[in-house]
């Protein structure tokens, strides 16, 4: 049972224009939630994270907006560069449950086109 | 550089077999965390050690076993290999290992078993 889903798997966007990524997720206990980004043979890299409490977290080019009622959240990008072309991952954690796994989506692939 | 170590990058064992990961966190973090990503999955959290002791224990085989030692170097052992346990193997560190915002991750072990 996945869950936390990232049903896109892959997304082009044109440079210049938002990218927007979207997860859901399926357990209520989850209480925080983040993005991660990784290139090809490296880690992931984090990027932006949101708590329960906001509906909305933004850093720079990133915004992350996180609506509970539907268990969505989504990342923005603006303007996209096409150095933002990688595997994005969604993750969560419930904090309540005593430590702080993440479990993650299985990623969508951004490519910004020049 | 996230400043985490995974030896080696690349493993090639058969069935059956028996194979030792290695991580060395960022200096100074505590906790430890190892994940596996299979095939088109996302992560899939193993085991969390904070400062040598077991943390949180997720879906991991007990064909797998993990340790944290005195030096805070993670040693990840995987045992009775199936083909089935090929994948990358991440591991990442954090300070305290109850902020995620801190948590960086190594660049992985890819293991192939044949």
């Amino acid at each position: 049972d996945q869950q936390v889903k990232q049903n896109s798997p892959s997304l082009s966007v044109q440079e210049g224009r938002i990218s927007i990524l979207n997860c859901d997720y399926t357990n209520s206990m989850f209480d925080y939630f983040l993005w991660y980004k990784k290139y090809p043979a490296e880690g992931p890299t984090f990027l932006i994270s949101i708590s329960s409490i906001k509906d909305k977290n933004e850093d720079g080019r990133f915004t992350v907006f996180l609506n509970k009622s539907a268990k969505h959240l989504s990342l923005h990008i603006v303007p996209s560069q096409p150095g933002d072309s990688a595997v994005y991952f969604c993750a969560a954690s419930a904090s309540g449950a005593g430590s702080y796994q993440l479990t993650f989506g299985k990623g969508t692939k951004l490519s910004v086109i020049p | 550089d996230s400043g985490v170590t995974q030896t080696p990058k690349h493993l090639i064992t058969a069935t059956g077999q028996r194979v030792t990961l290695r991580c060395s966190p960022r200096s100074g973090d505590l906790s430890v965390y190892w994940y596996q990503q299979s095939l088109d999955q996302g992560l899939q959290f193993l085991i969390q050690y904070y400062n040598g002791e077991e943390r949180a224990k997720g879906n991991i085989l007990e064909r797998f076993s993990a340790q944290q030692f005195p030096d805070l170097h993670s040693e990840l052992n995987l045992s009775s290999l199936e083909l089935g346990d090929s994948a990358l193997y991440f591991c990442a560190s954090s300070i305290s290992g109850a902020d995620y915002t801190e948590a960086f991750f190594g660049q992985g072990t890819r293991l192939t078993v044949v």
